[in-house]
Parts: C-alpha cells; structure tokens; sequence
C-alpha cells in the first residue's frame, strides 16, 4: 500500500541555522500539507499547498517557513532561521479526495 | 475559532472491556470528521470519516458515531494492540484542508 515518506527521521539543529524536512507524497495525490506537534501537544496544522500554490497557513506558519514542490514527487518544509519552540514532530500528509494521509514524521530538536 | 475537545484524556481498559471515547466540536459548517490513531513516536494513521449526523463506520473492533455537536468512538472487546492514542480532526466546509486536531485520548488495555 503506496505511503507518505519522510526523511529525515531525526534532526538537530543550533537555534539559527536553516533546515530543510523533506517528504515523498503519495504518487497520485494532488493536496499536499505539513502540521506539527510539540511533545504533549496537539497536532497543529502548518499550511496547505495545492498546484504549486499555497491554500491556506496558519498564524503558525511566518515568513520563516516556505514549502515548495521542486520537482514531481518530493515536498519539502524549510525553516530559515530556527527558533528554540520550533523544536516539535513534523508531519507531512498528502491528500486525494478528502483523506489526508500521514507520514511517520520529522522530530526536529533545535539547541 | 473551531475547537475540538477529546474526552477522557486517558482511558485504562481490560481486555474484553468495551466503552466509547468521546469528541465534541465546534465547527462552523462541518464537512468531515475525521478518527486517527497515534502509536508512540508515529504519524497519525487514519480510521474513519464521518460527514454527516447519523452516519456510523465500522472496522473490526472500532465503531464511529457523529451527532451535530459530538463523535463517539466505540471499542468493543478491546485487545492490547488497540493500546494508542486516538486523534479526531475536524475539516470545516470553508477551508482548504485544514484539520483541526482534539488533544487525543491515550487508551491502554491490559492483557
């Protein structure tokens, strides 16, 4: 059964420096979105990316954070600047017809 | 603000001891509900959805339920591999796919 993939699995960063999360949507689906969860959190929605565009961001999601599709499979995450509270699990999910489908997920640690 | 409050927040069950998790919502124009389950340090993995006030769905021991105003996850004979957190989402008739996620119930149940 075709899966959202994530890569990495785990990283760590020093507060400042830029990261890039990758994911590998699901081959035929057309909606794409990131959410984080801070440890004991909720999962909090990011953004939504719909032919190369974004839909929809939350408050969450500033002018430190952009996504881009660059090519045909792979979705990434970038934050350009990281902040101590931007330590959470990043999720990416792809969506066709109104199921999203997650995958297993960043935990990013920024020090 | 759309809000989605999961009850109870930790549920202790013996094996073969049936009960029901509760999600409320308050969601201008519903157009899905959503039941995930969470295993530790893993990405959401969806169950069911539900769009409309009287729909149920059903998959081996998981039943779901959706009021105007709530959604019940119903486990019956429960085994230990159904220990995990249980996530509902709600999408909201206006967005481009933004879920808005309760803070999960954690199920265990002892052998």
């Amino acid at each position: 059964e075709p899966e959202v993939t994530q890569t990495p699995s785990h990283q760590v960063t020093q507060m400042g420096q830029e990261v890039i999360l990758r994911c590998v949507p699901i081959s035929n689906h057309l909606y794409f979105y990131w959410y984080r969860q801070i440890l004991g959190q909720k999962v909090e929605f990011l953004v939504s990316f719909y032919n190369n565009e974004i839909s929809e961001k939350s408050e969450i999601f500033d002018d430190q954070f952009s996504v881009e599709r660059p090519d045909g499979s792979n979705f990434t995450l970038k934050i350009r600047s990281t902040k101590l509270e931007d330590s959470a699990m990043y999720f990416c999910a792809s969506q066709r017809s109104e199921t999203q489908y997650f995958g297993p997920g960043t935990r990013l640690l920024v020090l | 603000e759309d809000q989605v409050t999961q009850s109870p927040e930790a549920l202790r069950l013996q094996e073969g001891e049936s009960s029901s998790l509760n999600c409320s919502y308050t969601v201008s124009g519903l157009r899905g509900l959503f039941w995930y389950r969470q295993d530790p340090g893993k990405g959401p993995e969806f169950l069911f959805t539900l769009y409309s006030a009287g729909e149920e769905k059903e998959k081996e021991r998981l039943k779901a339920t959706l009021t105007k105003k709530e959604s019940f996850l119903h486990i019956t004979a429960p085994k230990p591999e159904d220990s995990a957190t249980y996530l509902c989402a709600a999408l909201r008739g206006t967005s481009y796919g933004k879920l808005t996620f309760g803070q999960g119930t954690i199920l265990t149940v002892h052998p």
